[in-house]
């Protein structure tokens, strides 16, 4: 089993749609939980951070975080085409040692 | 703003060359990371430095080295370049171990 699991993809949503990004951990310890947004051909950037459970907006983007289920997700609202690249969960491992990074899923937003 | 810089933005070298890939930042940061992506196994983690001269191994250091003479600064090193190790390279750094990471633009490296 993966440390951080991604579906793949390619996800690929109407514009103006909800793209829902899922992401699993298997460290139950695991205490801080990121988004990455990377463009084809850059470099990755964060776009959301959290660290409890529940819920965390920032304009369209929900960060949501199941720390019993071990499962941290991202919402995107009112999806655009500029939104389409590669999303990136990362969490950081218990004693907060490392950043452990998932695979990616691509997000393909249609206009 | 943040940045951080990586001397190459493309890179190709021959099977056997000694390989350089700088990378520095600008903000202080304790913390400097380097990885490497390659298609369907994501970010892979290769050393990371959390002190000027102290270095730790990622998953995947073998054949590599780094250097971490000032704090802004932090260079890979690949002893004998392989073709196994064509790969885009990306430098971040973060002011904890526990916090988000920025990362510099990439090298894509290849190897003849």
């Amino acid at each position: 089993q993966k440390e951080v699991e991604q579906n793949s993809g390619p996800l690929s949503v109407p514009e103006g749609a909800i793209a829902s990004l899922n992401c699993t951990y298997s460290d139950r310890g695991s205490q801080s939980f990121f988004w990455y947004r990377q463009y084809s051909g850059k470099s990755p950037e964060l776009i959301m951070f959290i660290y409890s459970n529940g819920d965390k907006e920032d304009g369209r983007f929900t960060a949501q975080l199941n720390k019993a289920s071990q499962y941290v997700s991202l919402l995107i609202r009112d999806s655009q085409p500029s939104d389409s690249a590669t999303y990136l969960c990362a969490v950081i491992n218990t004693g907060g040692f490392k950043t452990i990074f998932g695979a990616g899923t691509r997000l393909f937003v249609k206009a | 703003d943040v940045k951080v810089t990586q001397s190459s933005r493309y890179l190709v070298k021959r099977t056997g060359e000694k390989v350089f890939l700088e990378c520095v930042q600008d903000m202080d940061h304790e913390n400097m990371f380097w990885y490497r992506q390659d298609p369907g196994l994501g970010l892979r983690l290769i050393y990371f430095s959390y002190d000027v001269k102290m270095k730790e191994k990622g998953d995947i250091p073998e054949g590599y080295s780094v250097s971490r003479e000032k704090k802004e600064r932090f260079s890979l090193i690949l002893e004998s370049a392989s073709t196994n190790q064509t790969s885009m390279y990306l430098c971040a750094s973060s002011r904890d171990r526990a916090y988000e990471q920025y990362f510099g633009p990439g090298t894509r490296l290849t190897v003849t």
